[in-house]
């Protein structure tokens, strides 16, 4: 099984638009980390947001939140006013356990694009 | 800010070939680990690095591949006889050594074989 599915290969939004993409996983470690980034088509994978396993309440970093239902297995990734920088591949990745040493298992992505 | 840096950030070479792609992680990191992706496809993990020794591979990263961390600033991925489908971007990626052990990636080594 995957251990991280990104069901929508890719998605369109309105500049200025909210946009929500999915991200399911699979694991059976109580301790577990997920983390996006985000792949412009320059390539470079940039940190975006992290959610904690045991974490209460939904991340946020500015424009990004991300909407963890634990009992759902999902962890879907909210861009609020959006902009057309934000046109992109984005990643949901999952870390098992908890040492840093734990490497990242990534999913398929999603390829975002802004409309103007 | 710091960040990781890798060079070459294109490299092409013949089938049979060994390559070497280098890797500067941030400087106060402790974990290195080597991703590849190739075109089209997701990230896919290689090995991880810490102490100076590897602490987990996939099964990718088999008897072609090998890594080092010469010094103290560089880190290395060695394929010693490259084949076609080696052909991907490589990642370098190191963290902190803390929670929430977020990766940062380096901008990626293009690599071609023909």
């Amino acid at each position: 099984a995957q251990k991280i599915t990104q069901t929508q290969p890719g998605m369109f939004v309105q500049e200025k638009e909210a946009v929500t993409l999915d991200c399911t996983y699979d694991t059976s470690d109580p301790s577990y980390g997920l983390f996006w980034y985000k792949q412009p088509s320059s390539g470079e994978m940039i940190f975006l947001i992290y959610q904690g396993s045991y974490d209460q309440q939904n991340a946020t970093e500015g424009r990004y939140s991300l909407n963890f239902q634990k009992a759902r297995k999902s962890a879907n990734l909210v861009i609020s006013a959006s902009q057309l920088g934000d046109s992109a591949m984005y990643f949901c990745a999952m870390r098992e356990g908890t040492t840093g040493a734990n490497n990242l298992f990534f999913g398929t992505g999603t390829r975002l694009t802004v409309i103007p | 800010e710091p960040e990781v840096t890798q060079t070459p950030s294109h490299q092409v070479t013949q089938m049979g070939q060994e390559v070497i792609l280098r890797c500067v992680p941030i400087s106060n990191h402790l974990y290195f680990y080597w991703y590849r992706q190739i075109l089209g496809q997701k990230v896919e993990f290689l090995v991880s690095f810490y102490n100076n020794e590897i602490s987990e591979k996939s099964e990718i990263f088999d008897d072609q591949f090998s890594v080092e961390r010469p010094d103290g600033s560089n880190f290395t991925l060695k394929i010693r006889s490259t084949k076609l489908e080696d052909s991907a971007m490589y990642f370098c990626a190191s963290n902190s050594g803390t929670l929430p052990y977020e990766q940062y990636f380096g901008p990626g080594t293009r690599l071609t074989v023909t």
